[in-house]
């Protein structure tokens, strides 16, 4: 069964270093996300990605954020300079399309910043 | 903010047990999806629901999406081991841009042997 795969599965870096979280989205999908989950609490929507630009970001993916899909496989989520309060568990989805509200999530990367 | 609020927080519950567990929300939802997430794990879609009323099974679990749009509930039948994990529900409002899902606060289901 295709799935949303992430790497890394966790990832330690030292406050203010540049991070890159890469997904690989189901192939035939057209639709990509990233979501964001502090530990102990919900998942939060942090940027939508369609058609090699972002659709819609919340108020969490200010400047320090950006998102890029380099290949026809890859979408990368950067942390330019990573703060304490970015340590979290980052998940990646994918759905074929809109309207179409069954996005399949990765299993995640956690991200932990010291 | 869209606002979904889960109850119970957290429930432990005796293997064989049905458990019920709600989500309502301060604002309207085009469809709602319930999630189930392991420890470590990206949450797993279980249920969708898309029409106000309808009710849904999947096996031994069961939601329906409130009249309102703006709750649901989840029933799951003879309780297993397995079912342990977290449950979200989520919200979904068609936009422009995608499919932003909302999440709820998350029920911890605890199942004892």
């Amino acid at each position: 069964e295709p799935e949303v795969t992430q790497t890394p599965s966790h990832q330690v870096t030292q406050m203010g270093q540049e991070v890159i979280l890469r997904c690989v989205p189901i192939s035939n999908h057209l639709y990509f996300y990233w979501y964001r989950q502090i530990l102990g609490q919900k998942v939060e929507f942090l940027v939508s990605f369609y058609n090699n630009e972002i659709s819609e970001k919340s108020e969490i993916f200010d400047d320090q954020f950006s998102v890029e899909r380099p290949d026809g496989s890859n979408f990368t989520l950067k942390i330019r300079s990573t703060k304490l309060e970015d340590s979290a568990m980052y998940f990646c989805a994918s759905n074929y399309r809109q309207g179409s509200t069954e996005a399949f999530f990765g299993q995640g990367t956690r991200l932990t910043v010291v | 903010g869209q606002q979904l609020n889960q109850s119970p927080q957290s429930m432990f519950i005796q293997e064989g047990e049905d458990v019920s567990m709600n989500c309502t929300s301060s604002s309207i939802f085009n469809t709602w999806l319930w999630y189930k997430q392991d420890p470590g794990e990206g949450p797993v879609l279980l249920i969708a629901l898309y029409k106000a009323g309808e009710l849904t099974s999947n096996g031994r679990l069961t939601a329906q999406f409130g009249i309102t749009r703006k709750d649901s509930f989840l029933n799951i039948s003879a309780s297993i081991p397995s079912d342990v994990g977290i449950y979200f529900c989520a919200g979904h409002i068609l936009t422009g841009g995608g499919n932003k899902l909302t999440f709820g606060t998350g029920t911890q289901l605890k199942v004892e042997l």
